[in-house]
């Protein structure tokens, strides 16, 4: 089945400790990207990549970072997680041919 | 900056139809989606329409593109209860750029 996955789903953790929310997709997708979704706000892109090793910022990359070393997996690292990085956050992979498709999302509270 | 706009609040009665509408500012944008979010839910793709389409339909879901006024809609036809909840336009931008930018969302209430 095609999917997007993410991991954890739900966590909680203290300001200042390290966290990556893992993401990985198995359609062989070449674009991936992060948002952030947060009341108010709406969805508000964070980083995207268009290949492996090629990454570029979003609207809102500050205190993150993101790797793409392969093809299926997309991390998003908080290297110093504050609590305004508190909000919904989901991993997405679009097709060539243009569909998106996004993941389950992942709940983060930073206390 | 690129925008993308949506009302914020749409009701209707079961049985009738829904129009969402979306309006957003990139002229070079290639892809223009549909998204649906249910309380505490993900972000489910109801459908998408490539910018040199200018109508999609889908079961009870047609899309109409007006790119020269940069004008998205959704139209749902025969609106169930099932159907509330919060309704995303996003507009993907030209093809060698990766940015992809939300409307605020339109919350339809769906009355019995």
């Amino acid at each position: 089945e095609a999917q997007v996955t993410q991991n954890p789903r739900y966590l909680i953790t203290v300001t200042g400790k390290k966290l990556t929310v893992t993401c990985s997709q198995n359609m062989n997708h070449e674009y991936m990207s992060w948002y952030r979704q947060d009341p108010g706000l709406g969805l508000r892109q964070i980083y995207y990549s268009m290949n492996v090793e090629v990454t570029d910022k979003g609207d809102v990359p500050e205190g993150y970072k993101v790797s793409r070393k392969e093809k299926r997996n997309f991390p998003l690292i908080l290297e110093s997680p504050s609590p305004n990085q508190t909000s919904l956050y989901f991993c997405a992979s679009r097709s060539g041919d243009g569909e998106l498709f996004f993941g389950e999302g992942s709940r983060l509270t930073v206390l | 900056g690129e925008d993308v706009e949506q009302s914020l609040f749409l009701s209707v009665r079961e049985g009738d139809s829904s129009v969402i509408n979306c309006t957003y500012t990139d002229s070079s944008s290639t892809y223009l989606y549909w998204y649906k979010q249910e309380p505490g839910a993900g972000l489910q793709l109801l459908t998408y329409i490539f910018s040199n389409m200018d109508m999609k339909q889908d079961q009870r879901l047609t899309v109409l593109l007006n790119k020269k006024d940069k004008h998205l809609s959704l139209r749902i036809a025969d609106t169930q209860t099932g159907d509330s909840a919060i309704y995303f336009c996003a507009e993907f931008g030209s093809s060698n750029t990766g940015k992809l930018i939300f409307g605020q969302g339109t919350t339809l209430q769906v009355k019995p």
